[in-house]
C-alpha cells in the first residue's frame, strides 16, 4: 500500500546548528501532514502540522515545508539543542483519523 | 489538562493468552485511535473509535479488537497472542470536532512482551 517514508534513518547535528529532516510520501490524496517527536520511553509528541493548501508553516524554532509537486515534506529545526535529540516521524492522512507514519529519523545532537 | 493515560505500562504474557489494554483520552476528546509500534514495522494504525463506534480500521487480523465506552475511554484486546505481537501499543486521542484538523495526541504506550 501507499506509505510515508523518511530519506535518512539517522542525522547527527552540532548543537546550535539548524537541522533538516526530510520525508517523502506517495499518497497523492494526502491532505494533512504532521511531524511528531518521540523520546525514549515516551509516546510521539505533536510538533507541527500543515494542510495541503499550504506550503510552509512556522512554529517555535520549527518550520515545516510541503512540496506537493514532488510529494516531499521537511521539518527544519533552528538552533538545535540537546533536548531535540529524539526520533522524528512524519505522518499523513487523507482527511481521516488514520495516520500513516514514516519510518522515522533518529536525530542526535552533538555538544 | 491531563494527557492521554494508558494502563498498564508494561505487560508480559505467554503465547496463546489474551490481553486487554486500557486508554483514557484527554478530557473532552471523543476520538481514540490505537497504533502498534515495532522496530521492524514502525508505527501502524490499528483502529479508531468515535462515539463508541469503530470509524476506521487498519490491516490487522481479527485477533485485534477494541471498544469505546460512553465516557470515551477505550480498550483494545488481543486474543491468542503470538510472539510477533510483542510491541509498544500506543493510544492517541483527538477532539474530532469537525474542524478538519486531524492531530492526535499520544499516550506513553503499553509495552507488551509475549513469551
Amino acid at each position: 500500500g501507499e506509505s510515508v517514508g523518511l530519506h535518512l534513518p539517522t542525522l547527527s547535528v552540532q548543537e546550535g546548528d539548524n537541522s533538516i529532516i526530510n520525508c517523502a510520501y506517495s499518497n497523492s490524496a494526502s491532505d494533512y501532514f504532521i511531524w511528531y517527536k518521540q523520546e525514549s520511553g515516551k509516546g510521539p509528541q505533536f510538533i507541527i502540522d500543515i494542510r495541503s493548501n499550504m506550503d510552509k508553516r512556522q512554529g517555535q524554532r520549527v518550520t515545516v515545508l510541503l512540496n506537493k509537486t514532488v510529494k516531499h515534506l521537511s521539518l527544519q529545526i533552528a538552533a538545535t539543542q540537546p533536548g531535540d535529540s529524539a526520533v522524528y516521524f512524519c505522518a499523513e492522512t487523507a482527511n481521516d483519523y488514520k495516520l500513516s507514519f514514516g519510518a522515522g529519523t533518529t536525530v542526535t545532537v552533538r555538544a | 489538562k491531563a494527557g492521554v493515560t494508558q494502563t498498564p505500562r508494561y505487560l508480559i504474557k505467554t503465547r496463546g493468552q489474551q490481553v486487554t489494554l486500557s486508554c483514557s483520552p484527554i478530557s473532552g476528546h471523543r476520538s481514540v485511535s490505537w497504533y502498534q509500534q515495532t522496530p521492524g514495522q514502525g508505527l501502524q494504525f490499528l483502529f479508531e473509535y468515535f462515539s463508541e463506534t469503530q470509524r476506521n480500521k487498519g490491516n490487522f487480523p481479527g485477533r485485534f479488537s477494541g471498544r469505546q465506552f460512553s465516557n470515551s475511554r477505550s480498550e483494545m484486546n488481543v486474543s491468542t497472542l503470538e510472539l510477533g505481537d510483542s510491541a509498544l501499543y500506543l493510544c492517541a486521542s483527538s477532539p474530532r470536532g469537525g474542524t478538519g484538523i486531524y492531530e492526535q495526541y499520544f499516550g506513553p504506550g503499553t509495552r507488551l512482551t509475549v513469551t
